[in-house]
């Protein structure tokens, strides 16, 4: 039962490197959402997806780009790495909205720890 | 739009002292969620709970419990006879309905427990 994963953990980079973090669950959510975590600003939104093939952005979508292909797999990609993109990124996923249209629990990956140098 | 303040950054207490954490949310919709997240040290985000809005009883799980009361907008966390593997940051969240855009967090209370 491995629920959700991601790689790599780890990844150092270079500015204006392509760089793809990988997202796998096996619960058949339908539900998937990147976010990225920083001090001072908690955990924010990039991107989500409501199933495959549809992808919306959240609040901090800017360099970023993601693809739905297969429900269970929801990959993300700095296009061209800068500086202000080293973070740490998580991955969630959850069932469709239930109860009156309510977000249902995010069950959350480990996290990559991305350095942009 | 939605917030969850987490005015706590960071606290600081002796084991075996109990602890709250509060959390404070704004919304405009009638139906939501609200959840507790714990990011130990190891860095990954577990689920504590989730309570709806329609539910404002109180829960108690083990040393944990959960008081959500509408009326001032806050659902905090009290930790009882605290101990040093509760050490960790701790978030809030809100979900409203419709809002498939994920959660809105708080920015985290890093709770430290002395021995």
């Amino acid at each position: 039962d491995a629920g959700i994963t991601q790689s790599p953990r780890y990844k150092i980079t270079e500015t204006g490197r392509q760089v793809t973090l990988m997202c796998h669950q096996t619960w058949s959510h339908s539900y998937m959402f990147w976010y990225r975590q920083d001090l001072g600003h908690g955990l924010r939104l990039i991107y989500y997806s409501a199933a495959a093939d549809i992808t919306d952005k959240g609040e901090v979508p800017d360099g970023y780009v993601v693809s739905r292909s297969k429900t269970e797999n929801f990959p993300l990609t700095l296009e061209s790495a800068t500086r202000s993109q080293t973070s740490v990124y998580f991955c969630a996923s959850s069932e469709s909205p239930g109860l009156a249209g309510l977000q249902e629990t995010q069950y959350f990956g480990p996290g990559t720890r991305l350095l942009v140098l | 739009a939605q917030k969850v303040t987490q005015a706590q950054t960071e606290i600081s207490v002796v084991e075996k002292e109990d602890v709250t954490l509060d959390c404070v949310y704004e919304t405009r919709d009638t139906t939501y969620y609200l959840f507790w997240y714990k990011q130990p040290p190891s860095g990954e985000l577990v689920f504590l709970i989730r309570r709806n809005s329609f539910d404002e009883q109180n829960e108690i799980s083990g040393r944990y419990s959960w008081n959500f009361q509408k009326s001032t907008s806050s659902f905090n966390f009290t930790i009882t006879a605290s101990q040093v593997v509760d050490s960790a940051v701790y978030f809030c969240a809100l979900s409203v309905a419709g809002g498939a855009d994920g959660l809105t967090f708080g920015k985290g209370t890093h709770l430290i427990i002395q021995p």
